[in-house]
This record gives structure tokens, sequence and C-alpha cells, in this order.
């Protein structure tokens, strides 16, 4: 159950397309499409993004989205907004009956 | 509105025991899986522990296995996590968490956390 690997840091200016990527193995993201993007701002509790790989819960802004590649999943953020500054994190379903969540990674809108 | 409360965190000492619950309301309880997340203060999530709407399907993190247990009580609206032989690495944040149907579903809502500290 090692910790999925993402990026510790991204940045992009108002207006920018950002991705985060997400590296698992073929007993994670490889295998299941079981992949989930959440949202932390400091002192709050996580918030769903995206779930199933590219889903989005009602009320998740278009601007978010979600894909995979084989042991990789990537969060793309389009026309970053200063309320998207966070900490991001991913995670998956695993072969152990267990999930796994990414290390996380801060952006900073510039 | 769905509301997820945890409770039962403190400071303890290094091989004693813990136990947190969460008391949901707002939704069904019984027909939704639920799950423990922590964080360290600072740091990144990790799932501790799952169990499936029935109680029949539960997981555990490696780091926790043998020591924590999951349960819950569906007439009590209750989620449970009895935390044995703690250790100083296990301080932190622990979020209460709803997800569908199963282990492998999202996240859906959170709770606010509690912080259990161990230390001596």
């Amino acid at each position: 159950q090692s910790a999925l690997t993402q990026p510790a840091s991204v940045s992009g200016s108002p207006g920018q397309s950002i991705s985060i990527s997400c590296t698992g193995t073929s007993s994670d993201v490889g295998v299941y499409n079981y992949v989930s993007w959440y949202q932390q701002h400091p002192g709050k509790a996580p918030k769903l993004l995206i779930f199933d790989v590219s889903d989005r819960p009602s009320g998740v802004s278009h601007r978010f989205s979600g894909s995979k590649s084989a042991n990789t999943a990537s969060l793309t953020i389009s026309g970053l907004q200063a309320e998207d500054e966070a900490d991001y994190y991913c995670s998956s379903y695993t072969s152990s009956n267990s999930q796994v969540f990414g290390g996380g990674t801060k952006l900073t809108v510039l | 509105e769905v509301q997820l409360v945890e409770s039962g965190g403190g400071l303890v000492q290094p091989g004693r025991s813990l136990r947190l619950s969460c008391a949901v309301s707002g939704f069904t309880f019984d027909d939704y899986a639920m799950h423990w997340v922590r964080q360290v203060p600072g740091k990144g999530l990790e799932w501790v522990s799952g169990i499936s709407w029935h109680g029949i399907n539960i997981g555990y993190a490696d780091s926790v296995k043998g020591r924590f247990t999951i349960s819950r009580d569906n007439a009590k609206n209750s989620l449970f996590l009895q935390m044995n032989s703690l250790r100083a690495e296990d301080t932190a944040f622990y979020y209460c968490a709803k997800g569908l149907y199963t282990l492998h579903d999202s996240l859906w809502s959170w709770g606010q956390g509690t912080l259990v500290t161990v230390s001596s």
C-alpha cells in the first residue's frame, strides 16, 4: 500500500490550465477505474472533485476534469481562479481491498 | 443536509487504547459504506479503514491492521474506530467519511475531524 505519487507543487496564473499527475501501479490505478480527486483548503475537510476517474459530482465546476492512462491519472483545472489555490489529493481503490491516497499537491495561483 | 460529527479524540499514552465515534445525520446511514481517514497536521491524507453498508466487507491500511477495528451501529447511525496499541505515529486528525456502497467508492462527505495525540 505505497502512496500514489503526485508532484509536491504546481502553479499557474489566473485563466491558465494546469494538470496534476497521480502515478500508481498495476495493483491500483492501473487496474481499477476507481480513481478520485479531492480538494482541501487550509483548515478545512477535503471535498470530492472527481470520482471514477472522470465523473464530477453535482455542483463541482466543469473546470475540473479527470483522466487516466495506464498507471497514471491526471486532474486538469482549466481557467484557473484564485479560489482554486488549495491542496489536491488523488486516491485509488487497491487490490488489497483498501484505498490509497497520493502524497498531495499544493496548487499556487500566481 | 449530510452531517458527520467525530468525537473521542484526545491525548493518550503510547500503548493505550482510544475509541473514536462518528455520529451521522441527513442520510440513511445503513445504505452507505463508511470510512476513516487520518491526516497528520500539515501532512497528507492516509486512508485508515472502511466498512460496507452491511458491515461484512471491511478493509484496513497495513499501518493499522491488527491494532484498529472499525465497526458500525446502524440502529444508532454511528461509526466507530477502536484503536489499540497506539503509537506516536498514530497522532493525527481522524476524519469520518461517507462513501457509497462498497469500499472502492469515493468519499463523498467528510466530517471536520477529531485530533488524536499519542504521547507520554
